[in-house]
């Protein structure tokens, strides 16, 4: 959706390193998402939050960590902690009650 | 539990024909069920949703059923056509979970011209 702005598009980690993907959104909504999709496989949700300055963990957090200063962003960074980080990355957001809709993804590469 | 089968996992049908995708969850406090289409490479998005107090909804070629007392819900496209092909899942929510959604795995339609 145009409202949900993901970054890059593309992102390269070496080991070690810490990388942080940006999430921003113009659409006014309360909640925002981050979800993990590896090859052939669902979306696993990583965190979610409901309001600024609130957000919890998701069903594979470990090695992930989130951010929610603004309503409009929710950047996520992964840490050299996870060990297996290759993946596409999707945000999502939505208004109270109201369909989540996603942004067009960043895919992060081990080099 | 929150997980929720999605079957079958691949699907090929000849244009024209109509393609049924089936979800079962577990979890009856479940009551959002939408569907998402993605193509290749891209994001996901939203072509149908229910609520848990209606048991079918309709658009165009679209329709998704959901029976809450079996705890399944099914995706019907009619008509399919080469450009219906992509991957679609489904998902559930319960609403004072955060809005949390729980994702199918997948099923990847081929419409054969």
């Amino acid at each position: 959706d145009g409202g949900i702005t993901q970054s890059p598009k593309y992102l390269f980690r070496k080991e070690g390193q810490n990388v942080t993907l940006s999430c921003e959104q113009n659409l006014n909504h309360d909640a925002m998402y981050w979800y993990r999709q590896d090859p052939g496989q669902g979306l696993r949700l990583i965190y979610y939050s409901q309001i600024v300055n609130d957000f919890q963990k998701g069903d594979i957090a470990e090695g992930y960590s989130v951010s929610r200063e603004k309503k409009e962003s929710f950047p996520l960074t992964v840490t050299s902690a996870q060990k297996n980080p290759t993946a596409f990355y999707l945000c999502a957001s939505s208004a109270r009650y109201q369909p989540q809709h996603f942004g067009d993804g960043t895919r992060l590469s081990i080099l | 539990g929150e997980n929720v089968e999605q079957h079958p996992s691949t699907l090929s049908v000849q244009e024209g024909d109509s393609a049924v995708i089936k979800c079962t969850y577990s979890d009856s406090a479940s009551n959002y069920f939408p569907w998402y289409k993605q193509e290749l490479g891209k994001r996901p998005q939203l072509i149908i949703d229910i609520r848990s107090n209606v048991g079918e909804k309709k658009d165009q070629r679209i329709a998704v059923t959901l029976n809450k007392t079996a705890k399944h819900f099914s995706l019907h496209i009619t008509e399919t056509q080469p450009e219906d092909s992509a991957v679609y899942f489904c998902a559930h929510q319960e609403y004072n979970q955060g809005g949390k959604l729980i994702f199918g795995q997948g099923t990847e339609l081929s419409v054969k011209p």
